[in-house]
């Protein structure tokens, strides 16, 4: 089973700043087969990235994904107040399509 | 427009049976794969299980193999998941989420609004 290893835990930042959020594989995700997710409190997830670095369709500009092989990265790059929540990244190339443990983005 | 709308919560004892459904609309349900994910109170997501409609094709994380059955009925364009005797450490919210492309190699979206279940004596 692919682990995906997201740091940091938690991440305290103000709206305006750039935040970085970095998802790392035990093995390489090849194909660029990653997502990210964003979970506001009481909701379902909403997908933002797929394939690393596409954006889902209605997903602001400031959201970028990037990286490959076994080291991602999410940037938002000016926060606003309706960013803060829990990142998740999950990969969908080996089976079971495993999800990492998560980021907390919180107001600062 | 992709829904997927999930049955509402439940709260059960341990040792007794339960099906939650997810009903899908506004897509060919035989044609993408749609599968569970569990979150526990305060914690992350897990991936369960996914099912392939058109053929009753399922894979189950082994984490949750035997502990599950993931199923669908293409007649109401609905999936199920279902225990056969609940565990206090069943208790989590449950999404149902759609893959996003016609293969198993996917990402989910959209998800459906969850369905808590509360397991308790």
């Amino acid at each position: 089973e692919v682990v995906l290893t997201q740091s940091p835990g938690t991440l305290s930042l103000s709206p305006g700043e750039r935040a970085t959020l970095s998802c790392r594989a035990s093995q390489s995700v090849s194909l660029s087969f990653l997502a990210w997710y964003q979970q506001r409190p009481d909701q379902p997830p909403r997908l933002l990235i797929f394939g690393a670095s596409s954006r889902a369709p209605g997903i602001p500009d400031r959201f970028s994904g990037s990286g490959s092989g076994t080291d991602f990265t999410l940037t938002i790059s000016r926060l606003e107040a309706e960013d803060f929540g829990v990142y998740y990244c999950q990969q969908y190339l080996h089976s079971p399509f495993s999800f990492g443990q998560g980021t907390k983005l919180e107001i600062k | 427009e992709v829904q997927l709308i999930q049955s509402g919560a439940e709260v059960k004892k341990p040792g007794e049976s339960l099906k939650i459904s997810c009903k899908a609309s506004g897509y060919s349900f035989t044609t993408y794969w749609i599968g569970w994910v569990r979150q526990m109170p305060g914690k992350g997501l897990e991936w369960m299980g996914i099912i392939y409609p058109g053929d009753s094709d399922t894979r189950y994380s082994p984490s949750f193999l035997g502990q599950v059955t993931i199923s669908a009925d293409k007649s109401v364009s609905t999936i199920y998941l279902q225990w056969s005797s609940l565990k206090a450490s069943d208790t989590a919210m449950y999404y149902c989420a759609r893959h996003g492309v016609h293969t198993a190699n996917s990402w989910f979206d959209p998800w459906g609004q969850g369905t808590r279940v509360i397991v308790t004596s």
